[in-house]
């Protein structure tokens, strides 16, 4: 069965350290990843997307950065945080050209920023 | 880009039919529509799917007119557990059309006893 794992669940960091958000999907390959951030009562905002290994797009203009260093595995990264980058982080799937089921999610990363 | 309209928020008794409308006036000849349900501290989850006319699982249906440029899920007999986020998303899940997929804000629907 196709799954997607994230981690870890929650995360305090205080400003000015660095972050490394993990995510790895099994059971399928050649995902689209993506990287959402939805900060309190709001919507989720699209940070990145990759449709391959070592590739990424850019959506917002920000202080973080991700990489795809394997097939299944995307990573978000900031080397100096920022009060700003509180919120829940959420990596999801997509499979290009299987259906139309749209993006799977993983169960997200409170980050808190102090 | 498809941009979607939703109610900010709905409440309702348990037991209600309740009717959660989109409208996505610039909506695309490729584009699908696509409803999420979203609890909190968790990712959004998959509700229901459609292109045009009707569509219905075993959680809920859509409506989607002719012209589809609006959508309407409908939760049938609602219970305390379908408080929740709902999301209605507008595109084509082609990897191509990624960056113009939006979530909105969505509707904040609220049950009561």
């Amino acid at each position: 069965s196709q799954t997607i794992h994230q981690w870890p669940a929650t995360l305090v960091q205080p400003v000015g350290s660095p972050l490394s958000l993990e995510c790895t999907v099994e059971g399928t390959s050649n995902p689209n990843l993506y990287w959402y951030r939805q900060a309190a009562g709001r919507g989720l905002q699209l940070l990145f997307y990759s449709v391959g290994i070592g590739q990424i797009s850019s959506e917002v203009p920000q202080n973080l950065s991700a990489s795809r260093p394997q097939d299944r595995q995307f990573i978000l990264s900031s080397k100096k945080l920022l009060l700003s980058d509180s919120g829940f982080y959420l990596c999801a799937w997509s499979v290009l050209g299987q259906g139309r089921n749209g993006y799977t999610f993983g169960s997200g990363t409170r980050l808190t920023v102090v | 880009l498809a941009k979607t309209t939703q109610p900010i928020s709905m409440d309702s008794y348990e037991g209600q039919e309740v009717n959660i409308t989109c409208s996505h006036n610039n909506i695309a000849t490729n584009d699908y529509i696509t409803w999420y349900q979203q609890f909190p501290s968790q990712g959004p989850r998959f509700i229901i799917q459609g292109y045009k006319t009707k569509v219905t699982n075993e959680v809920a249906s859509l409506f989607i007119p002719a012209d589809r440029k609006s959508s309407t899920l409908s939760l049938p007999r609602v219970s305390l557990s379908d408080t929740a986020v709902y999301y209605c998303l507008v595109g084509d899940m082609e990897y191509s059309s990624a960056s113009k997929i939006i979530f909105g804000s969505g509707t904040r629907l609220s049950i009561r006893p």
